[in-house]
């Protein structure tokens, strides 16, 4: 079945590690978004790419990094320069120029211990 | 900057009651409006509206869009302890990355 898969589904980091959190679709979509959400905030874009070895800085780019190498991962790493990285992280995909919403993974959760 | 405001925050309402959740935006050049539902992780694809005025139905949902007050609502009628839920409005613009903006979410509690 097509899908997006994000793993792993709970991590821990300790203040001043990096960590990785991974993303990969088989849809064969051109588009790939990271949102983070907290509570009572909504989602807010991170990083998003439309084509392989391009990507955007989102609203809250500063603290993450994204590469997009292949068209169907899209890995977001949280760095030590994240200093509220303790949050639910959602990967997205979207056919461009489809006339549906973006497909879902089913998000990490992320805690700084 | 677009902005979505979705109202209210939280509902707590009965089986069988019927629930409006409102979205107001701003956007520049706006492509489409869509609502999702998120029970614990991924949200769910609920409607795209793209016209004014076009109802759209699945089941007990309903959804409309107003482009000249620039908010939409979505209608759910008797309620059942499954729709649960965060509602998330989100907006899209014609601008490069076809990017969804999001509202906070409402929180729906359906008591038995």
């Amino acid at each position: 079945d097509g899908g997006i898969t994000q793993s792993p589904k709970y991590l821990f980091r300790k203040e001043g590690q990096n960590v990785t959190l991974s993303c990969e679709q088989n849809l064969n979509h051109d588009a790939m978004y990271w949102y983070r959400q907290d509570p009572g905030q909504g989602l807010r874009l991170i990083y998003y790419s439309q084509i392989v070895n391009d990507f955007q800085k989102g609203d809250i780019a500063e603290g993450y990094s994204v590469s997009r190498e292949k068209k169907e991962s899209f890995p977001l790493t949280v760095t030590s320069a994240q200093k509220n990285p303790t949050a639910f992280y959602l990967c997205a995909s979207r056919e461009l120029g489809a006339s549906a919403g973006y497909t879902f993974g089913s998000g990490t959760r992320l805690t700084v211990v | 900057e677009d902005k979505v405001v979705q109202s209210p925050l939280s509902l707590v309402v009965h089986e069988g009651d019927t629930v409006t959740l409102n979205c107001s935006y701003e956007v520049t050049n706006f492509r489409s409006l869509l609502w999702y539902k998120q029970e614990k992780k991924a949200p769910t694809f609920l409607f795209m509206l793209t016209s004014s005025g076009i109802e759209k139905k699945s089941g007990r949902l309903s959804s409309i869009l107003d482009k000249k007050e620039l908010f939409s609502i979505l209608n759910i009628t008797a309620t059942q302890t499954g729709d649960s839920a965060v509602y998330l409005c989100a907006v899209e613009g014609q601008e490069y990355g076809n990017k969804l903006v999001f509202g906070a979410g409402t929180i729906l509690r359906v008591k038995s």
